[in-house]
């Protein structure tokens, strides 16, 4: 079973509906939880970190964790042809040290 | 402020030839990550470095090293490279070791 794990997609969206993103993780101990988009070809840039279980919003974007359920999802509003692109869920187990990211799960946009 | 940098952009190196990658961590930023991504999967964790001590290490043979600098840059070094090192290297710099990390635009190696 892999640390952490998402689809890869393509997820398949219309312009303007809601695209939503899931990742499951395997360990219990993990403290953080990120999310990054990744364009072809560049690095990836950060979009969203979660500490606690619940929903946290910014701007278009819903991160919300479920830590008895090991699983964080990422929720983009009012999808645009600009999100398209590969989105990483990535998981801090100890505190400091390092990130384990899942596969990245590819998102397309269709005006 | 300028964020993390890297060098170079690209590099091209044939099998058992060393390789040397820089990073110059994002002003006020005291922790350095190295993360390996090969084409189509996740990125993956090689080291890290805090105050110029290694806080945590990957799964990597020990042909890969680093080192960070007293100004938090860092190297990271690949000896006797092979085929299936070719891949984007990425840095990636956080305040303190427990936090949040950004990345640099990575280096790209190709080995031939």
């Amino acid at each position: 079973q892999k640390e952490v794990e998402q689809n890869s997609g393509p997820l398949s969206v219309p312009e303007g509906a809601i695209a939503s993103l899931n990742c499951t993780y395997s360990d219990r101990g993990s403290q953080s939880f990120f999310w990054y988009r990744q364009y072809s070809g560049k690095s990836p840039e950060l979009i969203m970190f979660i500490y606690s279980n619940g929903d946290k919003e910014d701007g278009r974007f819903t991160a919300q964790l479920n830590k008895a359920s090991q699983y964080v999802s990422l929720l983009i509003r009012d999808s645009q042809p600009s999100d398209s692109a590969t989105y990483l869920c990535a998981v801090n187990v100890a505190a400091g040290n390092k990130l384990t990211f899942g596969g990245g799960t590819r998102v397309l946009v269709k005006p | 402020d300028a964020g993390v940098t890297q060098s170079p952009t690209h590099l091209i190196k044939t099998r058992g030839q060393h390789v040397t990658l820089r990073c110059s961590p994002i002003s006020g930023h005291k922790s350095v990550s190295w993360y390996q991504q090969v084409l189509g999967q996740g990125p993956q964790f090689i080291f890290q470095y805090y105050e110029k001590e290694e806080r945590g290490r990957g799964n990597f043979p020990d042909r890969f090293s680093a080192r960070q600098f007293p100004n938090y840059s860092s190297e990271l070094n690949v000896n006797a490279l092979l085929l299936g090192d070719s891949a984007l290297y990425l840095c990636a710099s956080s305040p303190i070791a427990t936090d949040t990390q950004y990345f640099g635009p990575g280096t790209r190696l190709t080995v031939l």
